[in-house]
């Protein structure tokens, strides 16, 4: 089945671990981005990679890191420098960033900091 | 940048009841326009989506709707809700900005309560 991934579906951590959110792709997607949603807030973008190699600071970037190594995964570390990192992570993919182009979502990553 | 409203953060309704959700953006050049939807427990998925043409559209389990450019509203709407349309919905947009191509700018959310 083709779709996006994301591992683990709860993740728990202390205060001041660093933790990283795994997203796969079997989609073939360029771009690929991470949401945070909170309640009430709608979805903030974090991240986004329109290339391998290549990623862009979304609206809320600061306390976390990534990579983009390969083309299907995007893996988004949160450090020990974000605030208030308890929420849930969303990951998507699309194809290369054109704005005629659908975001299809991973089913989320629920991280508590405990 | 672009900013995307949703005016009703919580909407009940009875089965059978007519349901508008509005949206208002922003941003004064080309636009695309999304509405997602998040079931309890599911992954976020597209309902719709304008990107040119009618400015009336249909997408899946009924729903609908209309691109305003003259009010920058994308509302959402379907003639008769059911108890299984209870979710969140999301009004989402992007433009042809270079700087951002590609991004999506998302509403805070309406929580949609379906009584049956």
């Amino acid at each position: 089945d083709g779709g996006i991934t994301q591992s683990p579906k709860y993740l728990f951590r202390k205060e001041g671990q660093n933790v990283t959110l795994s997203c796969e792709q079997n989609l073939n997607h360029d771009a690929m981005y991470w949401y945070r949603q909170d309640p009430g807030q709608g979805l903030r973008l974090i991240y986004y990679s329109q290339i391998v190699n290549d990623f862009q600071k979304g609206d809320i970037a600061e306390g976390y890191s990534v990579s983009r190594e390969k083309k299907e995964s995007f893996p988004l570390t949160v450090t020990s420098a974000q605030k208030n990192p308890t929420a849930f992570y969303l990951c998507a993919s699309s194809w290369t960033g054109s704005r005629y182009n659908e975001q299809f979502f991973g089913p989320g990553t629920r991280l508590t900091v405990l | 940048a672009q900013s995307v409203s949703q005016h009703n953060h919580h909407v009940i309704l009875s089965e059978a009841a007519s349901l508008e959700l509005g949206c208002n953006y922003s941003y004064g050049g080309t636009v695309n326009l999304f509405w997602y939807v998040q079931y309890p427990g599911q992954h976020l998925q597209l309902l719709l989506k304008y990107f040119s043409g009618d400015p009336l559209v249909k997408g899946i389990k009924g729903f609908e709707a209309e691109f305003i450019k003259s009010k920058f509203s994308f509302n959402l709407r379907k003639p008769s809700v059911q108890w299984s349309d209870t979710a969140e919905y999301f009004c989402a947009v992007n433009d042809d900005r270079g700087s951002t191509l590609g991004r999506l700018y998302f509403g805070r959310g309406t929580q949609l309560t379906v009584w049956p």
